[in-house]
């Protein structure tokens, strides 16, 4: 069984400072997500990647296959920023698809002004 | 831009009401998905549908029903609210290939009393 995992649960801290948010899984992924939902509730997709690492604005995704880990990362971090960010893994048996995923609790970050 | 719309953003029903949520995309996506979101626990499946009049339990359809008679929209229902159904209720879409993009609603967050 998939089992994710996420770091920290929460996470205080200040406008400008680097943020880094980890996410382990238990078991072969085809594919993992990194999530966002702001307070109200919806939940927007940031990356979907399978290897290696990509970047969208100051958002930058790196996963590591043989260590089954993952981490996103913010740079100069912003209020804006502050919302629930989640991490969900395909697993390789489910043959990928939404119904595969296996979400982590999430991490509940705020960023000070 | 996909869209994923969720018809309600908050509901308020008492206990025994029959209550529909309903979801509607407009990307053609084939495969549609229920989720309920509650603290430390994170998403749980409820039902997915691969598509029309097709349906799929997920880990937690107890107290639940789904219905897809149109691919563009997917309606859960509650078909007697209890007060422990009370949570936040995200819909998605993915279009029905290996690894794909999963699209989430705004949320319903739906308080039974």
């Amino acid at each position: 069984k998939n089992e994710v995992e996420q770091s920290p649960q929460n996470l205080t801290a200040q406008e400008g400072e680097f943020i880094t948010i980890n996410c382990s899984y238990s078991v072969g992924i085809s594919a993992l997500h990194w999530l966002q939902q702001h307070p109200g509730g919806g939940i927007v997709s940031l990356f979907m990647l399978s290897s290696g690492k990509k970047k969208h604005g100051r958002l930058i995704a790196t996963i590591n296959i043989q260590e089954k880990h993952s981490s996103l990362h913010i740079t100069a971090s912003h209020p804006r920023d502050s919302a629930v960010y989640i991490c969900a893994s395909f697993a390789s048996y489910s043959g990928g698809g939404a119904d595969g995923l296996t979400f982590g609790k999430g991490t509940h970050l705020i960023i000070q002004p | 831009d996909v869209k994923v719309t969720q018809s309600s953003r908050y509901l308020v029903k008492r206990t025994g009401e029959k209550v529909f949520l309903e979801c509607v995309q407009d990307m053609d996506h084939e495969n549609m998905f229920w989720y309920r979101q509650d603290p430390g626990l994170g998403l749980r499946l409820i039902y997915f549908s691969y598509d029309v009049k097709m349906k799929e339990k997920g880990d937690i359809p107890e107290g639940y029903s789904v219905s897809r008679e149109k691919k563009e929209r997917f309606s859960l229902i509650l078909e007697s609210a209890s007060t422990n159904q009370t949570s936040m209720y995200l819909c998605a879409s993915e279009r029905g290939t290996l690894n794909t993009e999963a699209f989430f609603g705004q949320g319903t967050r739906l308080t039974v009393v």
